[in-house]
């Protein structure tokens, strides 16, 4: 069965460092998007994409988030300078008319 | 602006029984709902989907109802089983002309199954 590929599964970076998450959609999909959970918390929305372009955001992707598809196959999300904040179980998804989730990648920042 | 939210928190039932979680939101004007498991530390694996047009969905022990114009949805787990201690999320996804609406998730409910 097709399925959503994330790397790494976890990493540790310091505040104020660069972190590139990286994704692997279902390959016959054609939106994409990634969602963030903090400990405990909901799993909040941060971005859609589709065709090269994003499609929507929330408010909290702003402009330390980028989000870019570089090949037929890769989906990544880019933080560029990394706050405590953003320690955070983040998922990729993709869909037809289903979402189906990545495993996640846990992103401590210390 | 969607709210989505899953009573109760928390549900602890011996091994056996049958239960039912609670899932309801705000804005009714939904294209699908869906509900999922995550596992401790774990991703999201969806478990059933049901289109605005259904009014339920079963899969082996699930079964999922939806009443849109109520804003609620049940998930109904049948004969539990420890292997079924998670914490359960429901999920919406609203109309768009794009197709590609975000998914607003509940707060999840979490499950222990006593053996």
């Amino acid at each position: 069965e097709p399925e959503v590929t994330q790397t790494p599964s976890h990493q540790v970076t310091q505040m104020g460092q660069e972190v590139i998450l990286r994704c692997v959609p279902i390959s016959n999909h054609l939106y994409f998007y990634w969602y963030r959970q903090i400990l405990g918390q909901k799993v909040e929305f941060l971005v859609s994409f589709y065709n090269n372009e994003i499609s929507e955001k929330s408010e909290i992707f702003d402009d330390q988030f980028s989000v870019e598809r570089p090949d037929g196959s890769n989906f990544t999300l880019k933080i560029r300078s990394t706050k405590l904040e953003d320690s955070a179980m983040y998922f990729c998804a993709s869909s037809g008319v289903e979402q189906y989730f990545g495993p996640g990648t846990r992103l401590t920042v210390t | 602006k969607q709210e989505v939210t899953q009573i109760p928190a928390a549900l602890s039932v011996p091994e056996g029984e049958n239960l039912v979680l609670n899932c309801s939101f705000t804005d009714s004007a939904i294209y699908n709902l869906q509900w999922f498991r995550q596992d401790p530390g774990k991703g999201l694996t969806s478990l059933l989907l049901i289109q605005s047009s259904q009014r339920e969905q079963t899969s082996g022990r699930l079964n999922a109802s939806l009443d849109k114009s109520s804003g609620r949805s049940t998930l109904y787990i049948a004969a539990s089983q420890p292997g079924d201690s998670a914490t359960y999320l429901c999920a919406v996804r609203l109309i768009s002309n794009f197709g590609n609406e975000k998914l607003t998730f509940g707060t999840g409910t979490r499950l222990t199954i006593i053996p």
